[in-house]
C-alpha cells in the first residue's frame, strides 16, 4: 500500500495567493483528517471526515479556509486568500472508521511558507 | 470533554539507558489509547496503542506503554535508548464512547 499521499510536499507562494493542498487517503480508509503543525501551537486538528462528510471543522481557522472531500480516494484543503500566519506544515492522516480504536495514518505533510 | 497532557516538552537520556515519556489523560468514558513518532520532515508514526486486555503493551522499535486507569497515565518507555530514539513524540486518546470522533494529541514531548 502507497499510504497517505499528499501533494505537493513543499509549497511557496505570496500573501493573497490561493493555496490547495491534495490528500489521496488509503484505499478502503472511511475517515480522513487535516492537521497543521507549527512551533508555536503544536499540532492542531483542522477538520474531518467520516464517509466524505464532513463531521467537525470547529478547528478551521477561518472563513480562507474550505475543505472538500468529493469521493472517498480524494480531498483538499484551500486557502483563500492565504496570510504569512498560514505557513506551517499541513497533515491529511485516514484511517478505517474510528469506531474501534483504530489508528490513523499520516501523509508525509505539505510545509506551506507564504512570503 | 477529552484531553491529553505531555507535562515534558524536552526529555534528554543517554544512551543504553533506559527512557520514560509522560502522559496523562482526562475522558469522560474508557479511553483508547495511541503513542507516535514524528522524525524530523517527516510525518507521524504510530508505535503503539492501548484497546484493551493487558496493561502492558508492546510497539515498535521496542517501545512499550503502561495502561494505568487509577492514574489515567499511559508512559510509554524503552529499557535501552538508542540515539535513533531522537524524536518528537505524541500520546494521543479517544474515548471509547465517541465512536467517529478524532484522535485527541498532546502537545509532544521531544526525546534527545
Amino acid at each position: 500500500d502507497a499510504g497517505v499521499i499528499q501533494s505537493p510536499r513543499h509549497e511557496v507562494t505570496e500573501m493573497g495567493q490561493e493555496v490547495t493542498l491534495r490528500c489521496k487517503p488509503i484505499s478502503g480508509h472511511n475517515s480522513l483528517f487535516w492537521y497543521r503543525q507549527t512551533m508555536m501551537r503544536g499540532l492542531e486538528l483542522l477538520i474531518y471526515f467520516n464517509n466524505n462528510v464532513p463531521i467537525d471543522d470547529s478547528g478551521m481557522p477561518e472563513d480562507r479556509f474550505s475543505a472538500k472531500m468529493p469521493n472517498a480516494s480524494f480531498s483538499t484543503l484551500k486557502i483563500q486568500p492565504s496570510e504569512p500566519r498560514d505557513s506551517a506544515v499541513y497533515f491529511c492522516a485516514s484511517s478505517p472508521f474510528p469506531s474501534t480504536g483504530n489508528e490513523q495514518f499520516f501523509g508525509p505533510g505539505t510545509r506551506l511558507t507564504v512570503l | 470533554a477529552q484531553s491529553v497532557a505531555q507535562p515534558e516538552d524536552q526529555v534528554n537520556v543517554a544512551e543504553g539507558n533506559p527512557l520514560t515519556v509522560k502522559c496523562t489523560y482526562s475522558v469522560s468514558g474508557n479511553p483508547y489509547l495511541f503513542w507516535y513518532v514524528q522524525y524530523p520532515n517527516r510525518g507521524l508514526q504510530f508505535l503503539l496503542k492501548y484497546i484493551t486486555g493487558d496493561n502492558l503493551v508492546k510497539g515498535s522499535y521496542g517501545f512499550e506503554a503502561e495502561f494505568n486507569k487509577s492514574q489515567t497515565s499511559f508512559h510509554l518507555k524503552k529499557p535501552s535508548a538508542l540515539v535513533s530514539d531522537s524524536a518528537l513524540y505524541f500520546c494521543a486518546v479517544r474515548d471509547r464512547g465517541q465512536a467517529g470522533t478524532a484522535l485527541i494529541f498532546g502537545k509532544g514531548t521531544t526525546l534527545s
